[in-house]
């Protein structure tokens, strides 16, 4: 069964923290990893992974894909409180079918 | 570039009755998705279409949930009669291709409160 899975669900740090978030999965014709930000309603899209081990960076966050593994990792530095959200990973696979896994909420103190 | 709307933002209802939910995707966006969300889950594909086909409903609850894309470009999908369970967060989202590993642009969503 095609399935993502997503660790910790949930993660609480103080401001300034680096945080790892990490996502295996399991799909037959991999096409690519998509990591969304969820604050309110509706995720919003951070990266979009297809090839190993290319970082793909945006200001404090970044993430990577290890294609062998079957898992990837959105890593947060210096974190602040806008960053407080539940963050979704989702893959796509077959005839563009997304699979996302449970999400990780991720709580930020001042 | 305006992104994908969706109403109404939230909805009401007893259980037993029916509910429709309209979205409008990104304009040239060719697929169009539904999805169901329930807190504290990530979300869960209903159905996809491409243009005004179906191309996965394989998760929809056929016998209460519909859905349609007549003209390929908005859609709607309607509950009918609506559970308890089916209270959540409904979100439609579209991408602009066909092929796989296309990123794919969310609505607000519209939650259900099903009492």
């Amino acid at each position: 069964e095609d399935k993502v899975v997503q660790s910790p669900l949930s993660l609480v740090v103080h401001e300034g923290d680096t945080v790892t978030l990490n996502c295996s999965y399991e799909v037959t014709n991999f096409r690519s990893l998509l990591w969304y930000k969820q604050e309110k309603k509706a995720p919003t899209f951070l990266f979009m992974l297809t090839s190993s081990g290319i970082e793909k960076k945006s200001g404090r966050l970044s993430s990577i894909l290890d294609k062998k593994e079957l898992f990837s990792i959105l890593n947060i530095t210096a974190t602040q409180t806008g960053d407080s959200a539940i963050y979704l990973c989702a893959v796509v696979w077959g005839a563009q079918k997304l699979v996302f896994g449970q999400g990780t909420r991720l709580t930020i103190n001042p | 570039e305006a992104g994908v709307a969706q109403s109404p933002r939230y909805k009401i209802i007893e259980k037993r009755q029916s509910v429709a939910f309209w979205c409008n995707p990104i304009s040239g966006h060719a697929t169009l998705y539904w999805y169901q969300q329930i807190l504290g889950q990530g979300p869960k594909l209903l159905i996809q279409f491409q243009n005004n086909g179906v191309v996965d409903d394989s998760q929809l609850p056929k016998d209460r949930f519909s859905a349609e894309r007549l003209k390929g470009v908005d859609s709607t999908l309607k509950i009918q009669p609506a559970k308890l369970e089916d209270s959540a967060v409904y979100l439609c989202a579209s991408s602009f291709g066909t092929g796989g590993g296309e990123t794919q642009y969310f609505g607000p969503g519209t939650r259900l409160l099903v009492l």
